[in-house]
């Protein structure tokens, strides 16, 4: 099945600095890339995603980029503001049309 | 908020006891997911549901049941069996069944075994 390894475990940024998640996987017939995040005590919520027929999406502050090739993914956060702070979660689609997660991210942006 | 809700909010339960715990879509969607979450270890896939009267196994299905009678609903027993059973758990749905639509969680459930 599908194996999401996901980079680093924490990260801590100045505000308005950047911050970056990056994310492998081994199925290379994976083709659907979503990112979750969760706040403290809230459940996860999907804030962008990307699939395979393109290489980068832009939603204002956020990015994500994909390197087919490569089999890895990554979020960008620009700017960064003290609501960043939560636990990102990288996933990939994989056989079965089921969901792999990554470990997950957790993002503190230092005021 | 997404119109999925689980309960309880916490739930404990003794050792050697069954426990179900109950998940509601009123967004007319087709899929449904249990996944439990541990500390430092994402998001585990325990069960998903396509369709109604259909589901599959996940990843860590083992100690697991589920059942999908109605589209709106798709509750998870906790049985015996699973050996680490404390952990949060967190439902999920889709549109659809495809795994590239996005999901929508409910507010979890936390279960400790006493």
């Amino acid at each position: 099945g599908e194996n999401v390894e996901q980079h680093p475990s924490t990260l801590s940024v100045q505000e308005g600095d950047s911050a970056v998640i990056k994310c492998t996987y081994s199925d290379s017939a994976s083709n659907y890339f979503p990112w979750y995040k969760q706040e403290l005590g809230k459940r996860p919520q999907l804030i962008i995603d990307i699939r395979s027929n393109v290489g980068e999406k832009k939603d204002q502050r956020i990015a994500v980029t994909l390197n087919k090739t490569a089999k890895h993914f990554s979020l960008h956060i620009t700017e960064t503001q003290p609501e960043d702070s939560a636990v990102y979660f990288c996933a990939a689609r994989g056989g079965r049309y089921k969901l792999s997660f990554g470990a997950g991210t957790t993002v503190t942006v230092r005021a | 908020d997404g119109g999925i809700t689980q309960s309880p909010k916490y739930l404990f339960r003794k050792e050697g006891q069954n426990v179900t715990l109950s998940c509601e879509q009123n967004l007319n969607h087709d899929a449904m997911y249990w996944y439990r979450q541990d500390p430092g270890q994402g998001l585990r896939l325990i069960y998903y549901s396509q369709i109604v009267n259909d589901f599959q196994k996940g990843d860590i299905a083992e100690g697991y049941s589920v059942s999908r009678e109605k589209k709106e609903s798709f509750p998870l027993t906790v049985t015996s069996a699973q050996k680490n059973p404390t952990a949060f758990y967190l439902c999920a749905s889709s549109i659809s069944g495809t795994g590239d639509s996005e999901q929508f969680f409910g507010p979890g459930t936390r279960l400790t075994v006493l």
